[in-house]
């Protein structure tokens, strides 16, 4: 079957640390790879995403690349910022409607 | 301007009452969606619709149902509201394709007492 397993959270971080939030999947076929931030008080927005294996996703200092021999799609970002609290959401997406959550993880960042 | 909309923001209502909240895309998506968000941040789908026609009905009470007008607003009516009810609930839309990533509405945060 299709399934996201997320790093769980809380992370609490100080400004400017190295950021990583783990993410593997299991999936049929060729899925697509998403991650999503979820700001206080709002919706999820698109963060990055990837379509094949050994694509990079990158947006606002975040990467994450599809690695398809070990079925994963970290998220890292080399400083982190205040700005940055929020909760991350890996995804993977099968077909057209076929979309799968992790369960998301918190993080925050202290000054 | 808002790509995703939806109504109202914040729904306290009585166990018991029927309730709707509304959405509508103006991205000229074909395809919009239904998420349960709980306490603890986890996201459910409930329901997917792709041109007003229904694809994914995961198994959610019958109470719940989802209403497609036509392709840029999606529903949710809710019956006999239960504690339980009591969630974050978000629309999404996207175009419908396997690498397409959805757009979400704001959440509607229901509290049901």
């Amino acid at each position: 079957g299709n399934s996201v397993t997320q790093m769980e959270g809380p992370v609490t971080l100080s400004e400017e640390a190295f950021l990583t939030i783990n993410c593997t999947y299991t999936a049929t076929g060729y899925p697509s790879l998403f991650w999503y931030v979820q700001y206080p008080g709002e919706g999820l927005q698109l963060l990055l995403k990837a379509t094949k294996a050994d694509d990079k996703g990158s947006n606002k200092g975040f990467e994450a690349t599809y690695r398809k021999e070990t079925t994963s799609f970290h998220l890292e970002k080399g400083s982190v910022q205040v700005s940055d609290s929020a909760v991350y959401f890996c995804a993977l997406q099968t077909g057209a409607n076929n979309l799968f959550f992790g369960t998301g993880t918190r993080l925050t960042v202290i000054p | 301007d808002t790509a995703v909309s939806q109504t109202p923001k914040y729904l306290v209502t009585q166990m018991g009452n029927d309730k709707s909240i509304k959405c509508e895309q103006n991205l000229g998506h074909d395809t919009m969606y239904w998420y349960k968000q709980d306490s603890k941040k986890f996201l459910k789908i409930m329901f997917s619709y792709n041109n007003k026609e229904l694809i994914i009905n995961e198994t959610v009470p019958n109470r719940f149902s989802p209403k497609s007008p036509d392709k840029a607003h999606l529903n949710l009516h809710i019956n006999s509201l239960e504690l339980g009810d009591s969630a974050v609930y978000f629309c999404a839309s996207s175009r419908g394709q396997s690498h397409s990533p959805l757009h979400f509405g704001n959440g509607t945060r229901l509290t049901v007492t």
